[in-house]
């Protein structure tokens, strides 16, 4: 089946401790994205990434890190979590952009204490 | 820049209304632009799309017609169901690599 896998469902952390939320797609997709979801705020995009060793960055990039080293990997790393990173966050990947149909993730509800 | 306006929620209508959400955008160029809705506990699903002014993107009973001229993609549906009670997304994506969401419509549609 077809699908982004993101992984974990929920995580509570402690701010500080480094986390790690990883994003798998299984459809040789080219680009791949992460948003987080606030209330109010709709989707925000963090960062993208349009192929392997390819990242930039998206409107909301403080805080966090990616990497794409494979091509159906792309993980979001958050060095040094803080409670304003508290928030749902979506990996999404398409074919190519741009005009291309994006498939989302399940989501990611991410709480900093 | 770019962004999205996007009609405050929440929505309520009753089964069989007529729904529009509105959408408009701000971009250069020549953008294409998204419906995307979100049911409880999922990531989000492409609803229809359209890609260039006056294209009419539809499905499952949702249509939205691309206008240039007032720089919007309101969402319409003659006679919903409550199936249809969801978070609804419009989104742009301008000339380049980004997608830009608008805040979300809440609809829920009560029997």
């Amino acid at each position: 089946e077809a699908q982004v896998t993101q992984n974990p469902r929920y995580l509570i952390t402690v701010t500080g401790k480094k986390l790690t939320v990883t994003c798998s797609q299984n459809m040789n997709h080219e680009y791949m994205s992460w948003y987080r979801q606030d209330p109010g705020l709709g989707l925000r995009q963090i960062y993208y990434s349009m192929n392997v060793e390819v990242t930039d960055k998206g409107d909301v990039p403080e805080g966090y890190k990616v990497s794409r080293k494979e091509k159906r990997n792309f993980p979001l790393i958050l060095e040094s979590p803080s409670p304003n990173q508290t928030s749902l966050y979506f990996c999404a990947s398409s074919l190519s952009a741009p005009n291309e149909k994006l498939f989302f993730g399940s989501g990611t509800q991410l709480s900093v204490l | 820049g770019d962004s999205v306006t996007q009609m405050e929620g929440p929505v309520t209508l009753s089964e069989e209304a007529f729904l529009t959400i509105n959408c408009t955008y701000t971009a250069t160029g020549y953008p294409s632009l998204f419906w995307y809705v979100q049911y409880p506990g999922e990531g989000l699903q492409l609803l229809l799309k359209a890609t260039k002014a006056d294209d009419k993107g539809s499905n499952k009973g949702f249509e939205a017609t691309y206008r240039k001229e007032t720089t919007s993609f309101h969402l319409e549906k003659g006679s919903v169901q409550v199936s249809d009670s969801a978070v609804y997304f419009c989104a742009l994506q301008p000339t380049g690599n980004q997608f830009y969401f608008g805040t979300g419509t809440s609809l829920t549609v009560i029997p």
